[in-house]
C-alpha cells in the first residue's frame, strides 16, 4: 500500500527571534547526542553534539540542552536568520565504539520569516 | 578539501533490477556510513564501514549490501529492487569511528518504477 509520510513538527519564527527545537529520545543506553541541519536538496550537516556526562553545550549561536531524567534534548538557536530555515534532526548513539550508526529523530521543519 | 561525493545523483530503475551506488569519502576519512531517507521512515541507518570491514549493519533485508575498498571508497548494492526502495541514499564519512560528526554527501536519489 501507499506509505504515509511523516508529519514533521514545524516551527515558524521571525528573523532575529530565538528558536527552540525539541527532541525526545527513548533509548536509556544512548550516551551521545547530535543535532543535524538539512537544507533542501542537501545532505544533513553537523551542528553540535553533547555527551551524556554534560547537560549543556554551547556553540556559535547554538546551545544544546540535555535532560537525561526525562530523555529530552533541545537545540536553541539565537538570533535566528533566514539561512537557518531547514529541517533539524536530533540523533543518538547507543554507546559502544562506533559512532557512525546513529538513530535519527523524525525532524522538525524550521521556517524563518524575514 | 572536497566533500563527500556520491554517484549517480539521480537514477531510475524498474522493479526487479539491481543498482549500485558509489561514495567517495573526504580525503583522509576512513569511516563510511550509509543511510536511507524516505518521507515515511525518515533517516535510517544501513551500514558502517571502517578499513574495509563492516562494523555495523542496520535492519534491512539481505538485498541491501555494501563494501569498502582499500582507498576508503564505498559502494552499496540493492538487488531485486522493490517500489519501496525508492529513496534518497546518503553516504557519510568521518576521519575515525569515535565521533558522530558525520560529513554527508548530497545523496543518490533512486526511483523504482
Amino acid at each position: 500500500g501507499e506509505s504515509v509520510g511523516l508529519h514533521l513538527p514545524t516551527l515558524s519564527v521571525q528573523e532575529g527571534d530565538n528558536s527552540i527545537i525539541n527532541c525526545a529520545y527513548s533509548n536509556s543506553a544512548s550516551d551521545y547526542f547530535i543535532w543535524y541541519k538539512q537544507e533542501s536538496g542537501k545532505g544533513p550537516q553537523f551542528i553540535i553534539d553533547i555527551r551524556s556526562n554534560m547537560d549543556k553545550r554551547q556553540g556559535q549561536r547554538v546551545t544544546v540542552l540535555l535532560n537525561k531524567t526525562v530523555k529530552h534534548l533541545s537545540l536553541q538557536i539565537a538570533a535566528t536568520q533566514p539561512g537557518d530555515s531547514a529541517v533539524y534532526f536530533c540523533a543518538e548513539n547507543a554507546g559502544g565504539t562506533s559512532y557512525g550508526k546513529l538513530t535519527f529523530g523524525q525532524g522538525t521543519i524550521l521556517t524563518v520569516h524575514p | 578539501k572536497a566533500g563527500v561525493t556520491q554517484t549517480p545523483r539521480y537514477l531510475i530503475k524498474t522493479r526487479g533490477q539491481q543498482v549500485t551506488l558509489s561514495c567517495s569519502p573526504i580525503s583522509g576519512h576512513r569511516s563510511v556510513s550509509w543511510y536511507q531517507q524516505t518521507p515515511g521512515q525518515g533517516l535510517q541507518f544501513l551500514f558502517e564501514y571502517f578499513s574495509e570491514t563492516q562494523r555495523n549493519k542496520g535492519n534491512f533485508p539481505g538485498r541491501f549490501s555494501g563494501r569498502q575498498f582499500s582507498n576508503s571508497r564505498s559502494e552499496m548494492n540493492v538487488s531485486t529492487l522493490e517500489l519501496g526502495d525508492s529513496a534518497l541514499y546518503l553516504c557519510a564519512s568521518t576521519p575515525t569511528v569515535n565521533t558522530g560528526e558525520l560529513f554527508f554527501g548530497e545523496g543518490s536519489r533512486l526511483t523504482v518504477l
